[in-house]
């Protein structure tokens, strides 16, 4: 069955310090996938997203992802976080099964230390 | 430009009580529209989605449901709430077939008591 998973339920980095969030997802075909970025009692915003092509992909506020087909993995990553990027962030995969549907890991839960 | 609205952004309602969420996009035609609920640690839970007017796929058994009565308006009903109903509910919307962008509502809080 499809499934996304993000193995970190929270991560604590130094203000400056670089960032790495984990997506792992199981599905049979090339996915659709996505990072979004959500924070406190807010709706999600789209971070940025890969369908094809350059397997590295650039979004807003200094956000980049790879997509690694022989890892299965779509991991997030920024090079200097700011203390703003503290949020919850959710990686997701569309289009599932040919479906209208979209799944979402349970999202890892960044605190930015000053 | 596109936005999508949901309200309440905040609901306290007793256990047994009725519910009624909206969500309205505006700024495009036809899309699809979904329901999400967000519990505490538990990522999002897709509820229900819908492709048209009338047109409901719910992916959750339990006693909630969702009306779709016009092009871009979604609702969200239940007849009596669970506590177990409490969470954060995001309307979103997106066109295509899942391969384009979602685009979430800022949510309503429900806490049933």
């Amino acid at each position: 069955a499809q499934s996304v998973t993000q193995p970190d339920i929270h991560i604590t980095v130094s203000e400056g310090a670089s960032l790495e969030l984990r997506c792992n997802y199981s599905y049979g075909a090339t996915p659709y996938l996505f990072w979004y970025v959500q924070s406190p009692g807010q709706g999600l915003q789209l971070l940025l997203k890969y369908f094809s092509g350059d397997t590295l992909v650039q979004g807003i506020k200094g956000f980049e992802a790879e997509f690694k087909r022989s890892q299965s993995s779509f991991n997030l990553r920024k090079p200097s976080v700011h203390w703003s990027d503290a949020a919850e962030y959710f990686c997701a995969v569309g289009e599932v099964l040919g479906t209208y549907k979209y799944i979402f890991g349970t999202g890892t839960r960044l605190k930015v230390l000053a | 430009s596109q936005t999508i609205h949901q309200w309440p952004a905040t609901l306290v309602q007793p256990v047994g009580s009725p519910l009624s969420l909206e969500c309205t996009v505006e700024g495009t035609s036809n899309p699809n529209l979904y329901w999400y609920r967000q519990a505490a640690g538990r990522g999002l839970q897709l509820l229900f989605y819908s492709v048209g007017i009338g047109q409901i796929s719910s992916e959750v058994p339990q006693n909630l449901s969702a009306s779709r009565p016009q092009d871009r308006q979604f609702i969200l009903s239940s007849k009596k709430l669970l506590l177990s109903d409490s969470g954060f509910y995001l309307c979103a919307w997106s066109v295509g077939q899942g391969r384009e962008t979602q685009y979430f509502g800022p949510g309503t809080r429900l806490l049933v008591l």
